[in-house]
C-alpha cells in the first residue's frame, strides 16, 4: 500500500529540471509532498486534491491524474536549497481518517 | 508561532529497556500524529489522535508500544521493551487543516 517513488536519487546541477513520480495501487484522495533536508523534519510543500490538479510552490509544481493514481513534482531551474529528500504521501479514497501513508522518498542532490 | 516541540533530542538505551518521548503540538492543532522513521526511509505513521482519541494504531506495535494523548494536548510515546530494530527517529506532528507541521524528532539508538 506504500505508494512507490521513482526515481530513488537524482543529481543535478543547479538550474537543471527533474521530474519526481509517486504512483499507489489504491484508489486515492489527496497526494502530499513535502521535503526533508538532512537531519531536518520534513516540510509541507503542496496537497493535490482533484484530478489533473496543478499546484504550484515557488519554481516546484506538481500534478495529480486521479486516474492514474499517479502525481508528478516538478522542479523548475533548480537552485542548491532544494537539496534534500523529497516524500510523497498518498491518503486512499475510502481512508476513514485523514492518514497518510508515505513513500520511501527520492534523494535530489544539487550540484553548483 | 512556536512549533512542535519534542524531547529529548536523543536517546541511547539497552535493549529491552524502557524508553518514553514526550510531544507538544501547536496549540489549538485537534489532530496529533507519531511517526517512525527509519534512517533511508519515509515516515510511517505508528498512531494518530484526534483530540485525546485514537483514530488510526493499526501499525503500532501494541505488545511494546503505547500512546497517549493527555486532555487532547500534548503525548507521550513508550516503548517497553525496546528491541534493536526500533532504533530510528520518532517523528511527532500535528495539523489543524491538510498540512502537517513536524518536530525535530527523537533519535533512538538501541544498543
Amino acid at each position: 500500500q506504500q505508494p512507490v517513488q521513482s526515481p530513488q536519487a537524482v543529481i543535478l546541477r543547479e538550474g537543471e529540471d527533474a521530474v519526481i513520480n509517486c504512483s499507489s495501487s489504491k484508489a486515492l484522495y489527496s497526494v502530499h509532498w513535502y521535503r526533508q533536508k538532512h537531519g531536518e523534519a520534513p516540510v509541507f510543500l503542496m496537497i493535490l486534491l482533484k484530478g489533473g490538479e496543478q499546484k504550484g510552490h515557488e519554481k516546484i509544481s506538481a500534478s495529480f491524474n486521479e486516474k492514474k493514481q499517479q502525481s508528478s513534482l516538478y522542479l523548475t531551474a533548480s537552485q542548491l536549497s532544494y537539496s534534500g529528500t523529497y516524500f510523497c504521501g498518498t491518503e486512499g479514497r475510502y481512508s476513514s481518517a485523514s492518514k497518510i501513508i508515505f513513500g520511501s522518498g527520492t534523494r535530489l542532490s544539487i550540484r553548483p | 508561532e512556536a512549533g512542535v516541540a519534542q524531547s529529548p533530542r536523543y536517546k541511547i538505551i539497552e535493549k529491552r529497556q524502557s524508553v518514553a518521548f514526550w510531544c507538544n503540538p501547536i496549540s489549538g492543532h485537534a489532530t496529533l500524529y507519531w511517526y517512525q522513521q527509519i534512517l533511508g526511509q519515509g515516515p510511517k505513521l505508528l498512531i494518530q489522535f484526534q483530540n485525546n482519541g485514537v483514530v488510526d494504531d493499526s501499525q503500532l506495535p501494541k505488545d511494546r508500544f503505547s500512546a497517549e494523548r493527555l486532555k487532547g494536548v500534548d503525548s507521550t510515546l513508550k516503548i517497553q521493551p525496546a528491541k534493536l530494530e526500533d532504533s530510528a527517529v520518532y517523528l511527532c506532528a500535528s495539523s489543524f487543516g491538510y498540512e502537517q507541521f513536524f518536530g525535530p524528532g527523537t533519535r533512538l539508538t538501541v544498543l
